[in-house]
């Protein structure tokens, strides 16, 4: 297995709701990313594990809350989001952490935020 | 940090000419370079990267040129097709990457 999964492709949420997007793969790689990309822009880094630990926030709001509960899956999970957080969110893994580490990014999850 | 400039913004070519998108960054210990190609709702799909210790890489019609001394880098399409037109991203890693602003290049049949 040589991809990378996001589940679910597209999410609308109301800003009171809690949801959770998903992230897998099964390349055995050791580091994990989630980035965010709104329209005609670049993909911003949120987070990263390495080994399952948390290694780089990038001064995510708090509304935003990480998990990596195994090596090859990865979570976020929303609660109390603005509409201004509509986007989408890319996850992407890598052999390992740091330079010189390609990453392969997963579909991404369409998230409207009402 | 890192900061990776990308020109140009916008790029629109005949199909069969050549395209060239430049990028400049500012950390001389970013050591991999890797583009992205992402075509609408799809996600960015790595088509050719280069390392710090090599000035020059191909692959096939595409070519990527590394200027260590002068911390850019470009990205080379030849003979253009219309399944190129996708909005391309470069990127520079040191300890996490950062990404161009991206060109959106549209071929012309």
């Amino acid at each position: 297995d040589t991809e990378v999964t996001q589940t679910p492709k597209h999410l609308v949420m109301g800003m009171t709701n809690k949801k959770s997007l998903k992230c897998e793969q099964h390349m055995g790689h050791r580091a994990m990313y989630w980035y965010k990309q709104k329209a005609k822009k670049p993909p911003e880094l949120m987070f990263v594990y390495s080994y399952e630990k948390l290694s780089i926030n990038e001064s995510v709001p708090s509304r935003f809350s990480p998990e990596c509960p195994n090596s090859s899956l990865l979570n976020l999970h929303l609660h109390a989001l603005q509409p201004e957080d509509s986007a989408l969110y890319l996850c992407a893994s890598s052999q390992n952490l740091g330079g010189g580490e390609t990453q392969y990014f997963g579909p991404g999850t369409r998230l409207l935020v009402l | 940090g890192e900061n990776v400039e990308q020109h140009p913004s916008t790029l629109s070519v005949q199909e069969g000419d050549s395209a060239v998108i430049k990028c400049t960054y500012s950390d001389s210990a970013s050591n991999y370079f890797p583009w992205y190609k992402q075509e609408l709702g799809k996600r960015p799909q790595l088509i050719i990267d280069i390392r710090s210790n090599v000035g020059e890489k191909k692959d096939q019609r595409i070519a990527v040129t590394l200027n260590k001394t002068a911390k850019h880098f470009s990205l080379h399409i030849t003979e253009t097709q219309p399944e190129d037109s996708a909005v391309y991203f470069c990127a520079a890693s040191n300890h996490d990457m950062r990404f161009g602003a991206g060109t959106r290049l549209t071929v012309k049949p």
